[in-house]
């Protein structure tokens, strides 16, 4: 497996404001995906970053909501814009191991008053 | 795009029983399908998977088997012990490596 860590761990924020956060492996990695895991729910998955380009949103994300950046083989962002109490949620990144496994971060437990 | 179901959605065995679960999928294309499990307050981690090509695949007591035809695959916990209780996902993953998840089945392991 592979080191994931995510920052924040946690926050609170006031609606109508943005949260960035961010996520580091500990080695290269071809592919990083960010999902959504609301309160007592499944993962849906957001978007693949993908390195060098913009981002691959799936149904319902749009990048004006959540922007990514992966600037390199090891970091990826995801920024939560215009929050509102909806966007309440666990996010989390996960990384493509050359196995074709996906290893998950720790999670940023978002909470939007 | 891929559409996972995942029954029972709660699942109480007895400590030493076995417990299985069952996901069917919608996209004969998905070819790699991974289960996790998530205990409270943590990340899902991978416990084991299975890929298209293989009909089960087993690893001390968790077992996975997966049925191309009917397009349904399912987890296996042998002797289970309290230790299992968390929730697990399964999800089916299509050649973009993107994971589609099931809703999640609580199990419950009562000493």
């Amino acid at each position: 497996s592979a080191v994931i860590s995510q920052k924040p761990s946690r926050d609170i924020c006031q609606r109508g404001t943005s949260l960035t956060i961010q996520c580091q492996v500990d080695s290269q990695v071809t592919m990083m995906f960010w999902y959504r895991q609301q309160p007592g729910q499944s993962l849906t998955l957001i978007a693949t970053a993908n390195q060098g380009s913009e981002a691959t949103y799936e149904s319902g994300f749009v990048i004006d909501k959540f922007p990514i950046s992966r600037p390199n083989l090891t970091f990826s962002t995801l920024t939560v814009s215009n929050m509102s109490p909806e966007d309440s949620s666990i996010y989390l990144c996960s990384v493509l191991r050359p196995s074709y496994e996906q290893y998950f971060g720790p999670g940023t437990r978002l909470t939007v008053t | 795009g891929e559409n996972v179901e995942q029954h029972p959605s709660t699942l109480s065995v007895q400590e030493g029983d076995s417990a299985v679960i069952k996901c069917t999928y919608s996209d004969s294309a998905s070819n790699y399908f991974p289960w996790y499990k998530q205990e409270l307050g943590k990340r899902p981690q991978l416990i084991i998977d299975i890929r298209s090509n293989v009909g089960e695949k087993k690893d001390q007591r968790i077992a996975v088997t997966l049925n191309k035809t009917a397009k349904h695959f399912s987890l296996h916990i042998t002797e289970t012990q309290p230790e299992d209780s968390a929730v697990y996902f399964c999800a089916a993953s299509d050649g973009n490596n993107r994971l589609a998840f099931g809703k999640g089945n609580q199990v419950v392991v009562i000493p």
